[in-house]
């Protein structure tokens, strides 16, 4: 199976740069997904990782180490509106989509 | 291109009753999974279906059901509903099963009372 272990809470200031880690153990997967949820909405697709390295979209880039079970999500010239719960997650091809319980973001000013 | 939708977006039911939840996934996509969203046990994957087929399934007991139409809507039915049922039903769309993100619905607020 696969558990997902993701901190509960970060604080960063507005203009900042923050890595919100993941690390999970996993019998196996076909990709590790990265979604943004804001309070009272839906989650939001960010970024995904099928390889090992870094994929950058922008201000955010993901990274993946498969051998280390462990990615992280690297948001730059933080916002006030990139507070948001961050939730990392693994999409096996044959099994069942695990989420993280989500790292609660806040950014101050 | 319109986005995943659900309905209804807010339900209010008793103990004992059943609910039946709908979600059109994005125009293409052929894969919808459900999800319940609580605070205390964060997203939970309940299934996912695949060319009508019910491809995968979470560890949520027997009263939870669904199928997914010809055309990829999909319903999710919650029978003889208890308090803990209270909760944020999502759905996700993605083109196929395997490594396509997904793409969620606003959700369904459930509450049992």
């Amino acid at each position: 199976g696969q558990n997902i272990d993701q901190p509960t809470e970060m604080t960063a200031t507005e203009g900042a740069i923050v890595q919100i880690n993941c690390t999970y153990q996993t019998s196996g997967f076909n990709g590790l997904f990265w979604y943004q949820q804001h309070a009272g909405e839906a989650p939001t697709f960010l970024s995904y990782n099928v390889l090992d390295g870094l994929e950058e979209k922008g201000r955010f880039s993901s990274f993946l180490s498969r051998s280390k079970g462990y990615s992280y999500l690297l948001l730059k010239e933080l916002q006030m509106k990139d507070s948001a719960s961050y939730l990392c997650a693994v999409r096996p091809y044959a099994g069942k989509s695990t989420f993280g319980d989500g790292t609660t973001l806040t950014v101050k000013p | 291109k319109a986005g995943v939708t659900q309905t209804p977006r807010y339900l209010i039911k008793t103990r004992g009753q059943q609910v039946t939840l709908s979600c059109s996934p994005i125009s293409g996509h052929r894969s919808v999974s459900w999800y319940q969203q609580t605070p205390g046990q964060g997203l939970q994957f309940l299934f996912e279906y695949f060319s009508e087929t019910q491809r995968n399934k979470g560890n949520f007991p027997g009263r939870f059901s669904g199928r997914q139409f010809s055309n990829s809507r999909s319903e999710m039915n919650v029978s003889t509903l208890e308090l803990g049922d209270s909760a944020l039903y999502l759905c996700a769309s993605s083109l196929s099963q395997g490594v396509d993100e997904q793409y969620f619905g606003p959700g369904t607020r459930l509450t049992v009372t």
